[in-house]
This record gives structure tokens, sequence and C-alpha cells, in this order.
């Protein structure tokens, strides 16, 4: 099985901070890969597939990027409601893995 | 309004027996494949099941699998997920999801969910 890892787990950051969220697979994935965001006691919510394409609706401070086995989301400014849990999703071979989570917190 | 409606959770003994629905609306349901990912409390996101449209194909994390079944009524614009021989460590809140069915222009299938429900809880306990 593929295993996704994301680091940090947390990270604290401050209005206007530039985010990078890091995930890394296990073996090579191409570019199937997607990113959630989901706030506390709310289902997630896509922001990014296909490693890097933008989910409709999404705001663009937000990128993907990546593929193989190293991707990163990044918030370019980060604004008040961006303070959540993010995921990575890999697909391969009919099987999905989420990383573990990073926390965006409020420094 | 293009939705997803979980129920059927509850509290269930080590061993027991339960099933979960899914009901959707406001999108054609049997154009998508669907899943269930579950999240214990306080941890992270795990893909349980995925069924495809004609329920030809069903796939399984191996933490479910023999335990777990799923199946999807098309008439009736629903996704069902049966557990049995149910764990501690199965209680989560489970989560219905519909894939996205992208394609990009090559041809090459990019799978991700697109549309959730707000979730079900699920606890096992004596």
């Amino acid at each position: 099985d593929i295993q996704m890892t994301q680091s940090p787990s947390t990270l604290s950051a401050s209005v206007g901070d530039r985010v990078t969220i890091t995930c890394r697979a296990s073996q090579s994935i191409s570019s199937w890969l997607a990113w959630y965001q989901q706030k506390p006691g709310k289902a997630p919510k896509v922001l990014i597939y296909k490693a890097s394409s933008l989910k409709s609706g999404v705001p663009s401070r937000f990128s993907g990027s990546g593929s193989g086995t190293e991707f990163t989301l990044t918030i370019s400014s980060l604004q008040p409601d961006d303070f959540a849990t993010y995921y990575c999703q890999q697909y391969n071979s009919y099987s999905w893995t989420f990383g573990q989570g990073t926390k965006v917190e409020i420094k | 309004e293009v939705q997803l409606v979980e129920s059927g959770g509850g509290l269930v003994k080590p061993g027991g027996s339960l099933r979960l629905s899914c009901a959707a609306s406001g999108f054609t349901f049997s154009g998508h494949t669907m899943n269930w990912v579950r999240q214990a409390p306080g941890k992270g996101l795990e893909w349980v099941s995925s069924i495809s449209i004609t329920s030809t194909f069903v796939f399984y994390a191996d933490s479910v699998k023999g335990r777990f079944t799923i199946s999807r009524d098309n008439a009736k614009n629903s996704l069902y997920l049966q557990m049995n021989s149910l764990r501690a460590e199965d209680t989560a809140v489970y989560y219905c999801a519909r894939d996205s069915a992208y394609y990009d222009t090559s041809g090459y299938y990019h799978p991700y969910f697109d549309l959730w429900g707000r979730g079900t809880l699920v606890t096992v306990s004596s």
C-alpha cells in the first residue's frame, strides 16, 4: 500500500503569511493527488485535484504543485477563513490513502 | 439542492452489525462512483470502500475487508454500507462521498471526492 506523509503536522502562522504544506508518497503516484480542507465538525472540501488543478470556486490564493512522490499545497496569503486542517489524498490501483493531516493554527 | 445525507449510525456492541445509508439528491447518482470515508474521533481521514456505477467493481480498505459490504441502488439514489463484526476501532464518523468522474484532456481518470455528506457517527462500545 502507498503511504502518504504530510509535514508539518501542525503549523502556526499569521494572517497574510505564505504557508506551504508538503506531502510525500512512498512510491510514485504521477499526479493522482488531491488536497482537502476540513474545519471542525464539518466534512472535508476539495481544494486541488490532479496535483495542481484548482477546484472551481476555490480562492486563487490556494495552489498545488508536484508530481511523482513530492507535492506541495501553498496558501499565498493566509486568511482568517483558512485556519483549518489540510489533507492530501492519493489514488493508486483502486485504493485511496490520505495523509495524516496538517493543522494550520493562528500564531 | 445537490447533497448527500447519511443515516443509520448509532451505538453498537463489539461483534454487532449496523447498516449505513446515504441518500443522494440533486445530481445523477447513477453517473458517479461512490465511496465511504471514515474519521475516528480526533483522528485523520481513512478511505473505507468504493463502488462503481453499475456495482460491477467494489473495493475495500484492508482494515474492513471481509467485514463490510458496500452496495447501491441507483433506482433509489442510495448508497449503503453493511458493517458486521464491528470492533472498537471502527468507531468513527462515516462520510458518504461522491467521485468527481473527472477525466483530463488525455483521457486519464483523476478521481477525487467532490461532494461529501455531513457524516453519521458509529460508536462501537460495550
